[in-house]
């Protein structure tokens, strides 16, 4: 079974360009997140989707990032125009149905993005 | 602000012996716990949990600790491996987010010496 994938795997841009992430989660999976690490530092929630429905954006840093899941099978996750402070690692992660406290999340291997 | 805390950045621990990672949380709400584990280049992987109404719960050479009271939790692997050497991380859920978001902490590198 394919696990989650993340495409590209590496992005280098300039400030003010736009850049486009993709993520295919584990099929059948109708939960997708998105994550996102900065230098090091803790990793933190984006946005969570059921299915093609966004159920909790409250991660999202401001209104230069959009995800969509079109279809509720892959997300993209823009960014217009990138800043600086958006370099980090973009980890996407699906999981089953279901809202139990476990609920495992079974990551990508995540997009780093170096903005110049 | 940080809800999960490592305070250790990094932890180097020779083969054979107890490696203990800590973890410190601030919010009392918190009703699960989750550790993963992280090779370069690859996602976080899930190594195991604890809800908040246990103590203990051990799997293999694994155990994680969680003490309510102190906000406080530990993984423990007993003996280490060099192949245990990655990054860790700690995770908690909270009721109110449905248990889907996740909060982590910045992680600690584990260097098991062989």
């Amino acid at each position: 079974e394919a696990g989650v994938t993340q495409f590209p795997s590496h992005s280098v841009i300039e400030k003010g360009q736009t850049v486009t992430l993709r993520c295919d989660p584990i099929s059948g999976h109708d939960n997708l997140y998105w994550y996102r690490r900065v230098m090091g530092k803790e990793i933190k929630f984006l946005l969570h989707f059921v299915k093609e429905s966004k159920q909790d954006e409250s991660g999202m840093p401001n209104n230069r990032f959009l995800a969509e899941r079109t279809g509720g099978t892959y997300s993209t996750l823009k960014v217009q125009p990138a800043e600086l402070e958006d370099s980090g690692v973009y980890f996407c992660a699906s999981s089953l149905r279901g809202g139990t406290s476990y609920n495992e999340q079974f990551f990508g291997p995540g997009t780093r993005l170096t903005v110049l | 602000d940080q809800q999960v805390k490592q305070n250790s950045p990094s932890l180097s621990v020779q083969e054979g012996r107890i490696s203990i990672l800590n973890c410190d949380y601030t919010n009392s709400m918190f009703d699960y716990f989750l550790w993963y584990k992280k090779y370069p280049a690859e996602g976080p992987t899930f190594l195991i949990s604890i809800s908040s109404i246990k103590d203990k719960n051990e799997d293999g050479r694994f155990t994680v600790f969680l003490n309510k009271s102190a906000k406080h939790l530990s993984l423990h692997i007993v003996p280490s491996q060099p192949g245990d050497s990655a990054v860790y991380f700690c995770a908690a859920k909270h009721p109110n987010t449905g248990g889907f978001k996740t909060i982590f902490g910045a992680g600690t590198r584990l260097f098991v010496k062989a």
